[in-house]
């Protein structure tokens, strides 16, 4: 069965270091989107993205934020200067249509610690 | 606004007991509901989908009912497994919003004792 994948894992960086997470999503998905989990707490939404563009952004999505798909494959998150609080788990999620019904395929995340 | 009630954690139960973990929601018009689990160290998984009133979602055993009159998705098993243990997430995705962001609830963890 298909499924989205995330790299790293794990990734510690220090407070101020840019940081880039990946993602593959499902291949025939169009519709891509990145979460997070602070520790303890609940999933948040970060941004939604189609066809190259962001079409929607959380307040939490600042201008340390930004999201790419530099190939027909890869779909990353940069965080231009970490901060301790941004220290989350994040999940990838894509899928194939933009409707309530459909069902988004989340990723097995990565756990971001900032030091 | 729309948002999503979960009960608090966490659940203990005994293997093969009942279990419900209570989920309401707030929505503009009639959202799709999901059931994730998240396993210790792993992802989010979907376990159950229902797209509209009266909807049953179902699998590996657990059942949720889409109520509108109530607005709640309540998650049930009828004989739990210490392999059910894990943290359950109940969530919405808004129709005719313009939005398609998923509303997550707070989680709620289980704990199920052999």
């Amino acid at each position: 069965e298909p499924e989205v994948t995330q790299t790293p894992s794990h990734q510690v960086t220090q407070m101020g270091q840019e940081v880039i997470l990946r993602c593959v999503p499902i291949s025939n998905h169009l519709y891509f989107y990145w979460y997070r989990q602070i520790l303890g707490q609940k999933v948040e939404f970060l941004v939604s993205f189609y066809n190259n563009e962001i079409s929607e952004k959380s307040e939490i999505f600042d201008d340390q934020f930004s999201v790419e798909r530099p190939d027909g494959s890869n779909f990353t998150l940069k965080i231009r200067s970490t901060k301790l609080e941004d220290s989350a788990m994040y999940f990838c999620a894509s899928t194939t249509r933009q409707e309530s019904s459909y069902e988004q395929y989340f990723g097995p995340g990565t756990r971001l610690t900032v030091t | 606004g729309n948002s999503v009630t979960q009960m608090e954690g966490p659940v203990t139960l005994s293997e093969e007991a009942f279990l419900t973990i209570n989920c309401t929601y707030t929505a503009t018009g009639y959202p799709s509901l999901f059931w994730y689990v998240q396993y210790p160290g792993e992802g989010l998984q979907l376990l159950l989908k229902a797209t509209k009133a009266d909807d049953k979602g179902s699998n590996k055993g657990f059942e949720a009912t889409y109520r509108k009159e109530t607005t709640s998705f309540h998650l049930e098993k009828g004989s739990v497994q210490v392999s059910d243990s894990a943290v359950y997430f109940c969530a919405l995705a808004p129709r005719g919003s313009g939005t398609y962001k998923y509303i997550f609830g707070t989680g709620t963890r289980l704990k199920v004792l052999a």
